[in-house]
């Protein structure tokens, strides 16, 4: 089975603050992506890695950045924590059959920024 | 750059009744997934159908997919109090490996 683990479940940082969020796949996939979820928005991407140093901007990526150094772990950093990225982040990575391609989650990080 | 929309946004059933859930899309698409959330989790994929199939069954779930109406519907038969989650449809965009998320459709089965 696939499994994807993100470090954290709950974090708690406080406004300013660089933080770190990472996650990692164990099967071997190229793609890999970062999600915000808030009530009344649904899932929003953030960024996605296609391979090992290399990322795409997503709809929302002002106040983040990436790291993709490892094909196995894409790493989510926000430079100067906010209030307004208070915020459920999931990790997700894909493995593409031809044109379809299901994605596998992690359980998910619930941050809160005071 | 929302593509799906759930219909409804919450459903509440009891046990052993069928729940179905609406999802519109607006470009064409080659595939359409549907995912469920278990309250305070990840998203778990539950199927895919093509482009080219109507109908599609996995256990108790039955989906369908209509391309002329840029629409598809997922049915739970017989659902139990397990099936609570929040269930959301995925469509490509733009043809990549990138999904776009519907906002979701909250289902409660009461027992």
């Amino acid at each position: 089975d696939v499994k994807v683990t993100q470090s954290s479940r709950y974090l708690v940082k406080r406004t300013g603050e660089k933080v770190f969020l990472e996650c990692v796949q164990d099967m071997d996939h190229e793609n890999m992506f970062w999600y915000r979820q808030d009530p009344g928005l649904g899932l929003r991407l953030i960024y996605f890695s296609y391979d090992v140093k290399m990322k795409e901007k997503g709809d929302i990526p002002e106040g983040y950045s990436v790291s993709r150094e490892k094909k196995e772990r894409f790493s989510l950093i926000l430079e100067s924590a906010s209030t307004n990225q208070t915020s459920m982040y999931l990790c997700a990575s894909t493995v593409g059959q031809g044109d379809s391609y299901e994605q596998y989650f992690g359980p998910g990080t619930r941050l809160t920024v005071t | 750059s929302q593509q799906g929309e759930e219909d409804p946004q919450a459903l509440s059933i009891q046990e052993g009744e069928n729940a179905t859930m609406n999802c519109s899309y607006k470009t064409s698409i080659n595939n359409l997934q549907w995912y469920r959330q278990n309250s305070g989790r990840g998203l778990v994929h539950l199927i895919l159908i093509r482009s080219n199939e109507r109908e599609k069954h996995s256990g108790r779930l039955r989906v369908t997919l209509d391309t002329s109406k840029k629409s598809s519907s997922l049915l739970i038969t017989a659902s139990r109090a397990a099936d609570t989650a929040s269930y959301f449809c995925a469509t490509p965009q733009g043809g990549s490996e990138k999904l776009v998320f519907g906002k979701g459709t909250k289902l409660t089965v009461n027992p």
